[in-house]
């Protein structure tokens, strides 16, 4: 499958706890995008990068977060000091320059704060 | 700031049934307009996309989706739904320059009767 991966799929842990997700996109995409997800809503957009640039982030994005994309490849979000607020899922997407192309998504992490 | 509005959260309709799910958007200016399906389980996967041309396009599975510019909306139809239609269904749309980050409605939990 050459699909969006992301790890771990579930992740547990207690409040004040730092936590880090991984990304894997489609390898010929040069643009990845993170998102949150919570209950009863759609996906939120949290942060872009293209390449290993992070061009844009959203005001969702507080400074306990923190993404890095440090080769242009695989990408980390990084949660400090998690909070109840912060239970949701994080999925990712990549795609490419062609306004006309889809993104892709992975199958997501879902957090839980204890 | 973009919103896409979906109405009607939780849908329930018997096998053979049609579907109409409902999209309207805010942006005023040209969009690009998406239909995504997350089955249980799964990932979200493009149902279908609108970028230009035809008003009227269709997807995977049976479905159909019609721009109407003038009333900001892109509604999904299916004429005759079967079990395997039971997902969530999210509406979106992105402006087509910059970042091309997506911005989704709340969804609609479609569940089918068999």
């Amino acid at each position: 499958d050459t699909g969006v991966s992301q790890n771990p799929r579930h992740k547990i842990t207690k409040r004040g706890q730092n936590v880090t997700f991984r990304c894997d996109p489609i390898s010929e995409h040069n643009r990845l995008y993170w998102y949150r997800q919570t209950l009863g809503q759609g996906p939120e957009f949290l942060t872009y990068f293209q390449n290993e640039a992070q061009l844009e982030k959203s005001r969702l994005l507080s400074d306990r977060f923190s993404a890095e994309r440090p080769k242009g490849s695989f990408s980390t979000l990084e949660i400090q000091r998690t909070e109840q607020g912060d239970s949701a899922m994080y999925l990712c997407a990549s795609g490419d320059d062609r306004v006309e192309q889809p993104q892709h998504f992975g199958d997501g992490t879902r957090l839980s704060i204890l | 700031a973009q919103s896409v509005s979906q109405h009607n959260h939780h849908v329930i309709l018997s096998e053979a049934a049609s579907l109409e799910l409902g999209c309207n958007y805010s942006y005023g200016g040209t969009v690009n307009l998406f239909w995504y399906v997350q089955y249980p389980g799964q990932h979200l996967q493009l149902l279908l996309k609108y970028f230009s041309g035809d008003p009227l396009v269709k997807g995977i599975k049976g479905f159909e989706a019609e721009f109407i510019k003038s009333k900001f909306s892109f509604n999904l139809r299916k004429p005759s739904v079967q079990w395997s239609d039971t997902a969530e269904y999210f509406c979106a749309v992105n402006l087509p320059y910059g970042n091309n980050r997506l911005a989704f409605g709340k969804g609609n939990q479609v569940v089918v009767i068999p």
